[in-house]
């Protein structure tokens, strides 16, 4: 069975800090991976894909960045945190286009 | 504009009772899903639907492309039920989801 772990899954970070968050998924090669954010009350938006090592693609910036450094493995980061970056982060992975998308459990962020 | 418009935005129910979720989209599609959004933000899919109906235990989903709309129902709610409800197209592929703003349903004894 895949599982898809998210890591941390809170945190509370300063104005100007560094952020880093990660995705894992495990049981399924080659996944199709995404990462969502959500504001608090607000709509799910579409950050970046990825449908390969080392290939990720930009859909919001955010002043946000995204890599994949290896097969089962997303990181979303930023050296300098907003206060507008403060919400509820979510990793996703699919098994190709057009198929269906299974969550993580996701990282509340609040920057204070 | 909104690309994914759902309604109502709330709606509270007495257990026991069915509830009809709609999303309508402006734009051409080429997959409709509907997840759950626990309280706490995690989110389960619960029906991939780009057309006709499908039905999982007490859900049932129809999508109409004619129409750019498609619907979750919901028979016999229990308290369970409780939390926000989404749906999200694609217009080409999972590269580019958007989501709706969800419907938030609540439901009592």
């Amino acid at each position: 069975a895949q599982t898809i772990h998210q890591w941390p899954v809170a945190e509370i970070k300063a104005v100007g800090s560094p952020l880093s968050l990660g995705c894992t998924i495990k049981g399924k090669s080659s996944p199709n991976l995404y990462w969502y954010w959500q504001a608090t009350g607000g709509t799910l938006q579409q950050l970046f894909y990825s449908i390969t090592v080392g290939q990720v693609e930009s859909v919001v910036q955010l002043n946000l960045s995204a890599s994949r450094p290896k097969d089962d493995q997303f990181i979303l980061s930023t050296e300098k945190l907003l206060l507008s970056h403060s919400g509820f982060y979510l990793c996703a992975w699919s098994r190709g286009d057009g198929n269906t998308l299974y969550f993580g459990e996701g990282s509340r962020l609040i920057v204070v | 504009g909104q690309q994914v418009q759902q309604s109502p935005a709330s709606l509270v129910l007495q257990e026991g009772e069915n509830a009809e979720l709609q999303c309508n989209f402006s734009t051409s599609l080429n997959s409709m899903q509907w997840f759950y959004q626990r309280p706490e933000g995690s989110l389960v899919s619960l029906f991939y639907n780009p057309s006709g109906t499908k039905q999982s235990g007490r859900l049932t989903s129809t999508t109409v492309i004619k129409e750019r709309r498609s619907s979750l129902h919901i028979s016999s709610s229990q308290i369970t039920d409780s939390g926000t409800y989404l749906c999200a197209k694609s217009g080409g592929s999972n590269a580019k989801l958007t989501f709706g703003k969800g419907t938030k349903l609540s439901v009592k004894s």
